[in-house]
């Protein structure tokens, strides 16, 4: 799996976007980028994935570049619950595979009230 | 989105006990699940990969005599810290993927203290 690089901490204001960036310049094709986040002594929480198209659901829009390289999380109003450390996982898909997820370091994003 | 229980939330015991931690699928099968420990400001690290029916899969560096991982049903997987020492104090979280699909998810972890 290609290697992720994280910002270690970020500060949003609340009700702001906030704008979490993520470099995978060793992406090969096949490979999803994932985030998810993890709030404080609780288990990771799945937010969103993609390929190469941009993704939005009710948590947030993921926009990946065009060459793939980089990615950035956008949360469109975050709250004070947002505040956790998000990871963007770079992960092989394939139909059926058991396999694992491999975690960085991670941002932790306070939102500041 | 799928869920997935873990029991207990937290624990504490004597060092030299033997503790055990359950991971419920509860509305679908898995067939794998994945067990991770993860020590204060620290990011998750795999500890093994639990195969229903079969033996885990140790990550390099995990005792698997001392981590003992049963996954005895579609539902279920245990992982039980023997002779615990100090050291193993760590929060440790299950997930596991509903088959055929692409998202893990995870359980809400177990915070294990050891005195």
């Amino acid at each position: 799996d290609a290697k992720t690089t994280q910002p270690p901490s970020m500060d949003c204001a609340e009700g702001r976007a906030a704008n979490l960036p993520c470099n995978h310049s060793t992406i090969s094709g096949n490979e999803y980028v994932y985030w998810y986040r993890q709030i404080h002594s609780q288990g990771p929480q799945y937010i969103i994935h993609g390929l190469k198209n941009n993704e939005t659901n009710e948590m947030a829009s993921l926009i990946i570049t065009e060459d793939r390289k980089s990615s950035t999380l956008i949360l469109p109003h975050a709250t004070l619950r947002d505040t956790a450390v998000y990871y963007c996982i770079v992960r092989l898909q394939r139909s059926g595979s058991a396999r694992q997820l491999t975690f960085g370091s991670g941002t932790q994003l306070t939102v500041l009230p | 989105g799928a869920v997935v229980s873990q029991h207990p939330s937290w624990v504490i015991c004597k060092s030299g006990t033997s503790v055990k931690i359950e991971c419920r699928s509860l509305d679908f099968q898995a067939t794998t699940m994945f067990w991770y420990r993860q020590f204060p400001k620290q990011s998750l690290m795999l500890m093994a990969t639990s195969n229903e029916g079969s033996k885990a899969t140790y990550e390099q560096g995990v005792e698997k005599d001392k981590f003992l991982i049963n996954h005895a049903s579609l539902t279920l997987s245990t992982l039980t810290v023997t002779s615990a020492h100090p050291e193993d104090s760590s929060f440790y979280i299950c997930s596991a993927r509903v088959s055929g699909g692409e998202k893990l998810f995870f359980g809400s972890g177990t915070q294990l203290s050891v005195l």
